[in-house]
């Protein structure tokens, strides 16, 4: 089955820790985008890529890094210096930069 | 700086009691309007794409227009099935890809 899929579900962070969240997606879409969601609020741009090896920081990028090396993964990191970390976190990806298709996200949360 | 204003917040409606969803924009020469459906602890479903003024969208209970200042999704006699948040979002023209959110609108229907 053709899509996007973000790992883990859930995930708890440590104080001082870096964290990864995982999204893949096998729709051989070229760009793909982090989203942070907090209740009540839109979806805010963190990182996003539009092609291979290349990625724009969005809206709120302090905190977190990203990586592009292949076209089917975009990792991303929420590092320590994220003081508050805890929200939904959406990966998507689009094929011709217009329409972008969500994954389930990542509920991360602070121990 | 782009803008999209979602209203009412929230909405209850009965079973089969049809009513409309805002969404109001600003930006700088549209691209596109999008709309998503969105369930609790879920990522965004892709609903609807609009691209000028005048065009209209239909699928099931759903109707989305789009005007030049704002757009909307009427639902007819909704089904507590349809019981959701409505997400818009816009591009603008020469956005490098990037949507600009809502915050959503939340449905409740009632059998």
């Amino acid at each position: 089955d053709g899509g996007i899929t973000q790992s883990p579900k859930y995930l708890f962070r440590k104080e001082g820790q870096n964290v990864t969240l995982s999204c893949e997606q096998n729709l051989n879409h070229d760009a793909m985008y982090w989203y942070r969601q907090d209740p009540g609020q839109g979806l805010r741009l963190i990182y996003y890529s539009q092609i291979v090896n290349d990625f724009q920081k969005g809206d709120i990028a302090e905190g977190y890094s990203v990586s592009r090396e292949k076209k089917e993964s975009f990792p991303l990191t929420v590092t320590s210096a994220q003081k508050n970390p805890t929200a939904f976190y959406l990966c998507a990806s689009s094929p011709r930069g217009d329409i972008q298709y969500f994954g389930a996200g990542t509920r991360l949360s602070v121990l | 700086e782009d803008q999209v204003t979602q209203s009412p917040e929230a909405l209850r409606l009965q079973e089969g009691e049809s009513s409309s969803l805002n969404c109001s924009y600003t930006v700088s020469g549209l691209r596109g309007l999008f709309w998503y459906r969105q369930d609790p602890g879920k990522g965004p479903e892709f609903l609807f794409t609009l691209y000028s003024a005048g065009e209209e969208k239909e699928k099931e209970r759903l109707k989305a227009t789009l005007t030049k200042k704002e757009s909307f999704l009427h639902i007819t006699a909704p089904k507590p099935e349809d019981s959701a948040t409505y997400l818009c979002a816009v591009q603008a023209n020469g956005a490098n890809s990037k949507l600009t959110f809502g915050k959503g609108i939340t449905l409740s229907v009632r059998p």
